[in-house]
């Protein structure tokens, strides 16, 4: 059964604090994507990876970073924790000759105090 | 970019009434669509998705869309809902000319089955 995987289902950061939030798949998949959901604003796509040390920003970059230094796990990072970084962040991932397909992880829901 | 638009937030409908949730795009090139679901407390997961060839197509649990070129749309459908389709829904978009593995979201609808 494919999986994805993430790190913690809820966390409690303080401002100005240094957030990793940690995402693993077990398919083989070449692409990783991590996004954000709010009510009212549907999935935005922060960062995206198509490869091993590769990635891209997405919609929203601003605040956060990414790394990719294995190709099944991809960690989204937020350097200085915002209380308007409280949200939802949903990872990602798909194989290159599935269009469109993408399997979610399960969310962590990250509130920022 | 594209943009994805689904009005409605949120939709109440009986159990075993038919429903339907819209779905509009922005783009009037070629793309790909699709519906991904969104169970309580689960992550999303890909319900059905239209890329080319028959503009109807179906998921393995009842529910159906139509791609409508000339509307834009590819609203999802199902004749008969069950407590268990209780669920958020999200249309999505992508472009195959600037990068087809990424999807433009909408806002989402959530549906709710009343018995």
């Amino acid at each position: 059964d494919v999986k994805v995987t993430q790190s913690s289902r809820y966390l409690v950061k303080r401002t100005g604090e240094k957030v990793f939030l940690e995402c693993v798949q077990d398919m083989d998949h070449e692409n990783m994507f991590w996004y954000r959901q709010d009510p009212g604003l549907g999935l935005r796509l922060i960062y995206f990876s198509y490869d091993v040390k590769m990635k891209e920003k997405g919609d929203i970059p601003e605040g956060y970073s990414v790394s990719r230094e294995k190709k099944e796990r991809f960690s989204l990072i937020l350097e200085s924790a915002s209380t308007n970084q409280t949200s939802m962040y949903l990872c990602a991932s798909s194989s290159g000759d599935r269009i469109g397909e993408q399997f979610f992880g399960p969310g962590t829901r990250l509130t920022v105090l | 970019a594209q943009s994805v638009t689904q009005l409605d937030s949120q939709v109440p409908v009986f159990e075993e009434a038919p429903v339907e949730l819209r779905c509009n795009y922005s783009s009037s090139v070629s793309v790909y669509l699709f519906w991904y679901v969104q169970y309580p407390n689960q992550g999303l997961q890909l319900l059905l998705k239209y890329l080319s060839g028959s503009t109807l197509v179906e998921s393995i649990n009842g529910f159906e869309a139509e791609f409508n070129k000339s509307q834009t749309s590819f609203h999802l459908r199902k004749p008969s809902v069950h407590i268990s389709d209780t669920a958020e829904y999200f249309c999505a978009v992508s472009d195959p000319s600037t990068g087809a593995n990424n999807l433009f979201f909408g806002t989402g609808t959530r549906l709710t089955v009343i018995p």
